[in-house]
């Protein structure tokens, strides 16, 4: 069964760190780029950090860009997410998907289950 | 930054319904659209990729046109399980934006 499971959600001060992880199975991890989308209620979906398959490409959304960084190890077929300078705004659910291609154009066919995190003292 | 609407932002219509949502890009995005339908606590789950291409598994009353700036997802005929929020998604500028989300619920 394809899968993907996300991880390391939790309760954080303002200014603090977390550590995310997607761990997949099901599929050949090495071969898809991979997307992380967070959900807020007041700002609904935004996809915030793009990892081509071999890590080598990379864009992030200007929100989060210099504090956040994707990254994946394909040999353990795990996508992480390294959040720093957490602010209150960073509070939502985190989903990772599976980003496929139709010739070029990208889209998310397999999403996790989401991992909840809340930023606050 | 691409910037994406959707209209109505909420609808209300009766099983057997033929519902319409539209989706509009603030620049010409060619078709890097997809859509998704959403229910409460679950994760979105693609419905339509590159603006008109059936997600497998997904029924054929759902279908999508449009290329440039503006889309629509029709739902030919509304049956009990399509209650839900609908998002558009462009990917021409990665690592995506989406639209607020129609909400469709039971008129």
């Amino acid at each position: 069964e394809v899968q993907v499971v996300e991880s390391g959600g939790g309760l954080v001060q303002p200014g603090g760190s977390l550590r995310l992880s997607c761990a997949v199975s099901g599929f050949t991890f090495s071969n898809y780029e991979m997307t992380w989308v967070r959900q807020t209620p007041g700002k609904g979906l935004e996809g915030i950090a793009y990892i081509s398959s071999s890590g080598n490409n990379i864009n992030y959304a200007d929100s989060v860009r210099g504090r956040f960084t994707v990254s994946r190890d394909n040999a353990k077929n795990s996508l992480y997410l390294q959040m720093h300078d957490l602010r209150g705004e960073d509070t939502a659910v985190y989903f990772c998907a599976r980003t496929n291609f139709r010739k070029i154009e990208p889209y998310m066919d397999v999403w996790g289950q989401g991992t909840t995190v809340t930023v606050s003292s | 930054d691409i910037q994406m609407t959707q209209s109505p932002s909420s609808l209300s219509a009766s099983v057997g319904d033929r519902v319409s949502i539209t989706c509009r890009a603030s620049q010409n995005i060619d078709t890097y659209l997809n859509w998704y339908q959403q229910k409460p606590g679950k994760a979105p789950n693609l419905l339509i990729f590159a603006a008109s291409n059936l997600h497998g598994g997904v029924p054929s009353r759902f279908s999508g046109s449009g290329s440039g700036t503006d889309f629509t997802l029709i739902i030919s005929s509304l049956q009990p399980d399509d209650y839900a929020t609908y998002y558009c998604q462009q990917t021409y500028s990665l690592p995506s934006t989406f639209g607020p989300g129609t909400k469709v619920d039971i008129k």
